[in-house]
């Protein structure tokens, strides 16, 4: 397992297209995290599964995002209607949570959107 | 509602000095503290914290968590270019917001030759 991996690395879209990005976590992993980051800025959390259970929303998250983990295994994240202002760093993290083998979270590369 | 505070935000520093970066937190059924660093794109782990006085170190980096004045430091000596970054504190809870991982805004750290 080489890591959390994201899909793609970079996407470039126009204004009001729809977007989808994939996370790979860490295959014993158990949760996972979705995040969006600015420059200069540190993460800003959106949302996060434990197992196939979305377990908790940003309030600031807008009903144009929408993330799915339907397995349990790679999440998928999809903003609908793209403004301007979603253009940042979209950046997917795994960790393992149990009793005494907890882990930190592992982040991916982060997939860098722009919105045109 | 649980909260990370980083200081400074940023920092400039010259080759060889010594920086100490701050993270205080406010939260609920605090589990543990990290640190990570950020180049260009993911953050890296560097440290977890979960014992109070106890110095955890890695080469010319330390980390040491204060749990009566809730912060923590994280010390960099003979600082190098490379250490150039942003550097992220976040504090695992149980059972609290953000996915129990509430994050920091960053310390963006510069080195000059």
């Amino acid at each position: 397992d080489t890591g959390v991996s994201q899909d793609p690395r970079h996407k470039i879209t126009k204004r009001g297209q729809n977007v989808t990005f994939r996370c790979d976590p860490i295959s014993e992993h158990n949760r996972l995290y979705w995040y969006r980051q600015t420059l200069g800025q540190g993460p800003e959390f959106l949302t996060y599964f434990q197992n196939e259970a979305q377990l908790e929303k940003s309030r600031l998250l807008s009903d144009r995002f929408s993330a799915e983990r339907p397995k349990g295994s790679f999440s998928t994240l999809e903003i609908q209607r793209t403004e301007q202002g979603d253009s940042a760093m979209y950046l997917c993290a795994s960790s393992l949570v149990n009793r005494g083998r907890d882990t930190e979270a592992f982040f991916g590369q982060g997939t860098r959107l722009t919105v045109v | 509602e649980d909260k990370v505070v980083q200081s400074p935000l940023s920092l400039v520093v010259h080759e060889g000095d010594t920086v100490t970066l701050n993270c205080s937190y406010e939260v609920t059924n605090f589990r543990s503290l990290l640190w990570y660093k950020q180049e260009k794109k993911a953050p890296t782990f560097l440290f977890m914290l979960t014992s109070s006085g106890i110095e955890k170190k890695s080469g010319r980096l330390s980390s040491i968590l204060d749990k009566k004045e809730l912060s923590s430091i994280l010390n960099i000596t003979a600082t190098q270019t490379g250490d150039s970054a942003i550097y992220l504190c976040a504090v695992e809870t149980s059972g609290g917001s953000q996915g129990n991982l509430i994050f920091g805004k960053g310390t963006k750290l510069s080195v000059k030759p």
